[in-house]
């Protein structure tokens, strides 16, 4: 199976950083993966699906990139609302698997 | 607007049978995969098992295999979750997710979930 190595576990940035979270295959997975954000107490929501596509309606500040095993989730500018657990997820159909997840908080 | 609402989960003695369902509306099911994902209290996210939109195509985690049984009923718009011989670590908050496409991808809307706690 594969395994999906997130980093770091937690992060404390400030409003208007710039912050980054990467993600690692433990195999090729091509581009076949997606990032998530769960705010506390709510359920997850997909940002980024593929690598890099935007789900509609996510603000531009969140991107993604990567292909094969390395993969990196960048906020551009952090806001307060930004307060959240971050996940990675790949998918070599029909089974899927989570990173570990990230949270991020202020400074 | 895409609905799922999760039920079935309550207080289960180790060993017993539980049966999680979702409901899901607002959105033409029998187009999307589906998916049950589970939360255990205080730690992250793990896919328990996906479903594409036929049921042509069933993936489990190793951890649940041979358990549990996902399924759906494409004619009343629902999801399910058979889980037997469960554990205290099966203990979570069980979230139905909505694919993004008719295979298994991503979990692209998901329900409020189901809280299984398994105890004696």
């Amino acid at each position: 199976d594969i395994q999906m190595t997130q980093s770091p576990s937690s992060l404390s940035a400030s409003v208007g950083d710039r912050v980054t979270i990467t993600c690692q295959a433990s195999q090729d997975i091509s581009n076949y993966l997606n990032w998530y954000q769960q705010k506390p107490g709510k359920a997850p929501k997909l940002l980024i699906y593929d690598a890099s596509n935007l789900e509609t309606g996510v603000p531009s500040r969140f991107s993604g990139s990567g292909s094969g095993t390395d993969f990196t989730f960048t906020i551009s500018s952090l806001q307060p609302e930004d307060i959240a657990t971050y996940y990675c997820q790949q998918y070599d159909n029909p089974l899927l698997t989570f990173g570990g997840g990230t949270k991020v908080e202020i400074k | 607007e895409v609905q799922l609402v999760e039920s079935g989960g309550g207080l289960v003695q180790p060993g017993r049978s539980l049966r999680l369902s979702c409901a899901a509306s607002g959105f033409t099911f029998d187009d999307y995969a589906m998916h049950w994902v589970r939360q255990a209290p205080g730690k992250g996210l793990e896919w328990v098992s996906g479903i594409s939109w036929n049921s042509g195509s069933i993936g489990y985690a190793d951890s649940v295999k041979g358990r549990f049984t996902i399924s759906r009923d494409n004619a009343k718009n629902s999801l399910y979750l058979q889980m037997n011989s469960l554990r205290a670590e099966d203990t979570a908050l069980y979230y139905c997710a909505k694919d993004i496409g008719g295979a298994v991808a991503a979990a692209g809307y998901w329900g409020q979930g189901t809280l299984v706690t398994v105890s004696s």
